[in-house]
């Protein structure tokens, strides 16, 4: 158990919804990550917050977005669902802002149908 | 563009072996890499780093070499056994928008026979 969680495990909608991810780092963590993984892409970086700002931005759509609360935990919020959005969603936490070990949650698997 | 990746998709060893699976990378300015672990259903597990000042480090079972001069990166696993079973991924430091971010590759799928 690596202290990040996340919710829901899984999540099942439809074209053209809104889902919300939730993450919550290991205690003591001030970064959080979001990773998208996919068969065919692999781990895809989408976005870092520290400490409540953004602090860098990966292969992101601008239909994604995210932000850290003053309790760090961290949400992702998916809008116009696309049947290639199915993919398992990763949250990772780190303690400081660059350069160390992140530690990941168990994901959530989202399918579009 | 840069990238990290691995050389082969799938390993299979036999239980008892040692597992070496190779990763390539090719941003010089790199300085810090992890190796990850994933099991099926699972997420990433962190098992272990190296930075670029060091050429070897070991862990339990588990040895990382770094060659910089050819860019190379390998994790060695000593006698294998069936719950080393997974996708492994390195990752490397890799800068995106003035900070440090890491940067995975696509992973080698390991599996032990008994």
């Amino acid at each position: 158990d690596s202290g990040v969680t996340q919710t829901p495990k899984h999540l099942i909608t439809a074209t053209g919804q809104r889902v919300t991810l939730r993450c919550s780092p290991r205690s003591g963590d001030l970064s959080v990550y979001w990773y998208q993984q996919s068969l065919d892409q692999g781990l895809q970086f989408l976005i870092q917050y520290y400490n409540g700002e953004e602090r860098a931005k990966g292969n992101i759509l601008e239909r994604f977005s995210a932000q850290q609360f003053p309790d760090l935990h961290s949400e992702l919020n998916l809008s116009s669902l696309e049947l290639g959005d199915s993919a398992l969603y990763f949250c990772a936490s780190s303690e400081g802002v660059d350069g160390e070990t992140q530690y990941f949650g168990p994901g959530t698997r989202l399918l579009v149908l | 563009g840069e990238s990290v990746g691995l050389h082969l998709p799938t390993l299979s060893v036999q239980e008892g072996d040692n597992s070496i699976i190779n990763c390539a990378y090719s941003n010089s300015a790199s300085d810090y890499f992890i190796w990850y672990k994933q099991e099926s259903g699972k997420g990433p597990q962190f098992i272990i780093d190296i930075r670029s000042n060091m050429d070897k480090r070991q862990g339990q079972r588990v040895t990382v070499l770094l060659n910089k001069t050819v860019k190379h990166l390998s994790l060695q696993i000593a006698a294998t056994q069936p719950g080393d079973s997974a996708v492994y991924f390195c990752a490397e430091t890799s800068v995106w928008g003035g900070s440090e971010k890491l940067v995975f590759g696509k992973g080698t799928k390991l599996t032990v026979n008994p």
